[in-house]
Order: C-alpha cells, then structure tokens, then sequence
C-alpha cells in the first residue's frame, strides 16, 4: 500500500484480470483523491471520494474508503493495456480550509497482453 | 473549457543560476493555483498554493518562492538553483477547497 518511507510500488498484471491498490492515510481526511499519472504528463483525477462516502465507481474503477481504518482502495477490474500508469491517492488534512494535498508514494501498475 | 499551460516544457540550468517557471490558466476566473515538486519516480510534494492574487502561502521550504501577479498566472523562482531542484514542476488548478485539481503539462527540470 501507499505511504509512509517507502519507494513507488510497482505492480504487474496480465490483461483481463482484476488488481487493487491500497491507501492508508495518516490523519482524518476529508476526501481522498485518486489519480493517474501517464509517463511524462500531469496526474488527472480518476475519482474523488468523500468521507462520506464507502464506496465510488467510475466504470471499471472502484474506491472504496474507510475512515475508521484511515484506508482506502482503487479496484480496476478487467484491466486493459491502457491502464498501464503510475497511481496516487492523495488526501488533505481535514477540517477547516485546508488547501494542502498529500500525496501517497504511488503504485506503478503494468498491465501486460 | 479551461485550459492550464506551462512553460518553459523543459530546463536545463546550472547550479547557482537562477530560475523562473510559468503557469496560466485560462477559461476560469479566481481559481486556487498550487506548485507541486516531483523526482524522477517518485511521488508529488506540494510547494505552495494561492487562493487569490498576491497572496501565496508555502507548504515546504526548497528554497524557491511562488508569486501571483496576476489572477490567471502563477509564477515559481529562485534566485540560485541546487542540484536538488532538479525534477518535474507542475502546476495545477482547483475550483476550490477539497475539489479536483486539474495539473498543467509540467516543465522538466534539470540542475548541473
């Protein structure tokens, strides 16, 4: 999972399986950010889930979060080729105007034919 | 549609020179602006963040500054560069607090 001294993760999967990457969190958070990251370009945001929220889906993707534990977990499911890129969630400190993100340590996922 | 751009696309400096970064953004009036900081395969650090023109608040101190001149630009300097600066600048967007961020392209940086 992401977080604490370690390096990016990196993880290697076959086409058509199923993969899920963890996040634990170090303080209470508002929302927790996932993101992708393509060699070379910017993270976009695949999907943003609230505390209020146990669970999220965007097509193939799943976030789940969990704030007893201070976790949370993105799910692709069928993974295709395309989904070949590095991933981040993030969180922010909670309560108040808090515009500060803290980002995990990433997870390279490879998805192989 | 807002579009977010950054120049230059790509560096390469000596140390003890200085430096100077751009971001704007366009299509979206006020918008939170944040400079982030990463190494080659590594994670993102955020460096600062603005809500609103003049006003720049640091996250962590790398020895670089941030200004925002204007409500659509935000700048990122330093005066001597350390080879530690070397890495990939993004800059990114939000609507508002806990909400999206939309990242620039970036400029890639190299200190030697």
């Amino acid at each position: 999972s992401q977080w604490g001294e370690e390096n990016l993760q990196a993880l290697s999967i076959q086409e058509g399986e199923d993969v899920t990457m963890n996040c634990s969190y170090k303080t209470y958070t508002t929302v927790v950010h996932w993101y992708r990251q393509d060699s070379g370009r910017g993270p976009a945001l695949i999907i943003l889930i609230r505390s209020n929220e146990r669970e999220k889906r965007s097509g193939r993707l799943r976030a789940t979060l969990d704030t007893s534990s201070q976790s949370s977990s993105l799910s692709i499911t069928a993974a295709q080729c395309e989904d070949t890129a590095v991933y981040f969630c993030a969180t922010d400190l909670g309560g108040g105007s808090n515009y500060k993100l803290t980002f995990g340590k990433g997870t390279l996922l490879t998805v192989t034919p | 549609a807002q579009t977010i751009h950054q120049w230059p696309v790509a560096e390469i400096k000596a140390v003890g020179s200085p430096l100077s970064l751009g971001c704007t953004i366009k299509g979206k009036s006020s918008p939170n602006l944040y400079w982030y900081w990463q190494a080659t395969g590594g994670t993102l650090q955020q460096l600062f963040y603005s809500i609103t023109v003049g006003q720049v608040e640091s996250v962590v101190q790398l020895n670089l500054s941030a200004s925002r001149p204007k409500d659509d630009q935000f700048i990122l300097s330093t005066e001597k560069l350390l080879l530690s600066h070397s890495g990939f600048y993004l800059c990114a967007w939000s609507r508002g607090v806990y909400a999206e961020q939309f990242f620039g392209p970036g400029t890639r940086l190299t200190v030697l």
